[in-house]
């Protein structure tokens, strides 16, 4: 069964970095694009980045563009996310995502999530 | 990037009510709408894509409509187990961008 486990989260300082690793099975990881996604406590979703499946392409949301990076090792199967200058809105819980897959005729292919991880907490505080 | 407008943030319907709920986007998406559902303490759950498109194992009762810039989700008939929050998601362009949910409760 698909599977998605986030990692690293915690508490860090403002300014402060951290990085997030997503650890895949159970499907074929080197032909999925994989997006990250957070949820601030009690608020609703925001996406955050997408890596392709190559790594070759990334997009960002304008919140974290410049201070977020998105890479992948396919052959570990893990995506992670490096997160630098981190600001009390950055406080979420971090899910990441496979893009659906199947009929690459529509986007829908690499844009729409399919399966998520359970999530990794990110608190930025002093 | 585009906005996704939801309405209503909210709203307290009875089993077996017909439900709906709008997205409106700050620009047209074509049909590049998914809808996702989201129980408390859950992942988000993909209902349908393509703006009209049923996921597989979603029941028939939900069913989605739109084009461009107007959207609707449909429940036909609430069921004790669709009383979750529910969210828009526009994929037409990168950044991919969510509305703020709807939160469907018990009357």
């Amino acid at each position: 069964q698909v599977q998605l486990v986030e990692s690293g989260g915690g508490v860090v300082q403002p300014e402060r970095s951290l990085r997030l690793s997503c650890a895949a099975s159970g499907f074929t990881f080197s032909t999925s694009t994989i997006h990250w996604v957070r949820q601030a406590p009690g608020k609703g979703l925001e996406w955050v980045a997408v890596v392709s499946t190559d790594g070759k392409t990334t997009y960002y949301a304008d919140s974290v563009k410049g201070r977020f990076s998105i890479s992948r090792d396919n052959s570990r199967n893990t995506v992670s996310l490096q997160m630098n200058s981190l600001r009390p809105e950055d406080t979420a819980v971090y899910f990441c995502a496979k893009a659906r897959g199947g009929d690459c005729s529509s986007v829908s292919c690499y844009r729409v999530l399919d399966y998520w991880g359970q999530g990794t907490l990110v608190t930025v505080s002093a | 990037a585009i906005q996704l407008t939801q309405s209503p943030p909210s709203l307290s319907a009875s089993v077996g009510d017909r439900v709906t709920i709008t997205c409106r986007a700050s620009q047209g998406v074509s049909s590049g709408l998914a809808w996702y559902q989201q129980k408390p303490g859950k992942t988000p759950n993909l209902l349908i894509s393509d703006a009209s498109r049923l996921e597989s194992g979603v029941p028939s009762r939900f069913s989605g409509s739109g084009s461009g810039t107007d959207f609707t989700l449909t429940i036909s008939s609430l069921q004790p187990e669709d009383f979750s929050t529910y969210y828009c998601q526009q994929f037409n362009d990168y950044p991919l961008t969510f509305g703020g949910g709807t939160k469907v409760e018990i009357k």
